[in-house]
């Protein structure tokens, strides 16, 4: 039972321009949302959270907004760079049974051509 | 500032051994989860815990898995009897706090079962 869905498996961006990784979920338990980044070989990097109480948050070239009725998430890279290469997954938890457990999509692998 | 040490990076067993995956989290975290990777799959969460006490084993299979975080020294995950469906990688995060608070992962290890 898949509640976080990454529906684009790959994304192609030029440097400089934006990239828009969406996240759909299927829980409306969830509360917190999370980004991390992962490289080969690496464990996942933290990148930007949002809590449910918000529709937005942004730090530095990343912003993550979130549209609670559309049950939608997106994570917005402006500008986009090379090193920003790399699987994003998205993450979310609630206050379920295991609140604390995070339940992560199937990740979009993003490259970053120049 | 240590992040979430995981070792061996890389563990190879035949079938019928034992593996045993240690986590260190990061300094002053009290939170331990674990999470298994399949190949081309998001992390699937497998059991969290506090030092000495198992929260929530809900996603660890119920037969030849266990885990412990003692008062001292790492966290552990136990495979005993492994077989080839146990070959994925396995990550170790920690975090402060339960809610609301990003995990922190580590490398992982990689378990490849002969």
């Amino acid at each position: 039972d898949q509640q976080v869905k990454q529906n684009s498996p790959s994304l192609s961006v030029q440097e400089g321009r934006i990239s828009i990784l969406n996240c759909d979920y299927t829980n409306s338990m969830f509360d917190y949302f999370l980004w991390y980044k992962k490289y080969p070989a690496e464990g996942p990097t933290f990148l930007i959270s949002i809590s449910s109480i918000k529709d937005k948050n942004e730090d530095g070239r990343f912003t993550v907004f979130l549209n609670k009725s559309a049950k939608h998430l997106s994570l917005h890279i402006v500008p986009s760079q090379p090193g920003d290469s790399a699987v994003y997954f998205c993450a979310a938890s609630g206050n379920s049974n295991s609140g604390y457990a995070l339940n992560f999509g199937k990740g979009t692998s993003l490259l970053v051509t120049p | 500032n240590a992040g979430v040490m995981q070792n061996p990076r890389h563990l190879v067993r035949r079938r019928g051994q034992e593996a045993r995956l240690r986590c260190s989290p990061v300094k002053g975290h009290s939170h331990v989860y674990w999470y298994r990777q399949l190949p081309e799959e998001g992390l699937k969460f497998m059991v969290y815990l506090q030092k000495e006490n198992i929260i929530d084993e809900s996603g660890m299979p119920k037969e030849r898995f266990s885990a412990e975080f003692p008062k001292e020294g790492p966290s552990i995950l136990r495979i005993q009897q492994v077989v080839r469906g146990d070959s994925a990688a396995y990550f170790c995060a920690s975090s402060g706090a339960v809610s609301n608070q990003p995990q922190h992962f580590g490398d992982g290890t990689r378990l490849s079962i002969l």
